[in-house]
């Protein structure tokens, strides 16, 4: 168990839809990423949070945006959903915000039909 | 623009056998290289290398770094079907400090 914890497991919905994944990070962490894994693409990182600031960003798309919470929380939103988005998303953690081992939670599967 | 190329892309060994995964990576600003293994859920971290020319171990498997050919392998020993996993190549530093993972090696151990 990596301490890292997303929610939902799946989500099944339709092309225009918007959806929010949550990601509680392990205990003491203070960075948050988000990755995006399809069998095309490979894990792809979206986006890093380092204590409630946006501190790297990879190839996320402008219909998806993400923050960080107060309590280090974070959530990934994705709106005006595409075939393509249909992917297994993971968020990840680790202390601090440069070179640690990060933890992967078990991700949260987005089917779109 | 900062990239991780990993081989082969799959194999499929007997029990037994010894495996060398390599990875080699194009990144500016360098600074780790890690390696997971992925199952069916998620990826657990193996090793992060920094240092290169030093060995990491654990158990079977090892890694290496070369910070000048700019290449890691990852070897396990006596492979067991447990071993059956995609392993990550994961090189973290560049322009904006973010860990671009290669595509993977997809590891079969039949028994």
């Amino acid at each position: 168990d990596s301490g890292v914890t997303q929610t939902p497991k799946h989500l099944i919905t339709a092309t225009g839809q918007r959806v929010t994944l949550r990601c509680s990070p392990r205990s003491g962490d203070l960075s948050v990423y988000w990755y995006q894994q399809s069998l095309d693409q490979g894990l792809q990182f979206l986006i890093q949070y380092y204590n409630g600031e946006e501190r790297a960003k990879g190839n996320i798309l402008e219909r998806f945006s993400a923050q960080q919470f107060p309590d280090l929380h974070s959530e990934l939103n994705l709106s005006s959903l595409e075939l393509g988005d249909s992917a297994l998303y993971f968020c990840a953690s680790s202390l601090s915000d440069g070179g640690q081992p990060q933890h992967f939670g078990d991700g949260t599967r987005l089917s779109i039909l | 623009e900062d990239k991780v190329v990993q081989s082969p892309l799959s194999l499929v060994v007997h029990e037994g056998d010894t495996v060398t995964l390599n990875c080699s990576y194009e990144v500016t600003n360098f600074r780790s290289l890690l390696w997971y293994k992925q199952e069916k859920k998620a990826p657990t971290f193996l090793f992060m290398l920094t240092s290169s020319g030093i060995e990491k171990k654990s158990g079977r498997l090892s890694s290496i770094l070369d910070k000048k050919e700019l290449f890691s392998i990852l070897n396990i020993t006596a492979t067991q079907t447990g071993d059956s996993a995609v392993y990550l190549c994961g090189n973290y530093g560049g322009a904006t400090n973010k860990l671009i993972f290669g595509t993977g090696t997809l590891l079969a151990v039949q028994p």
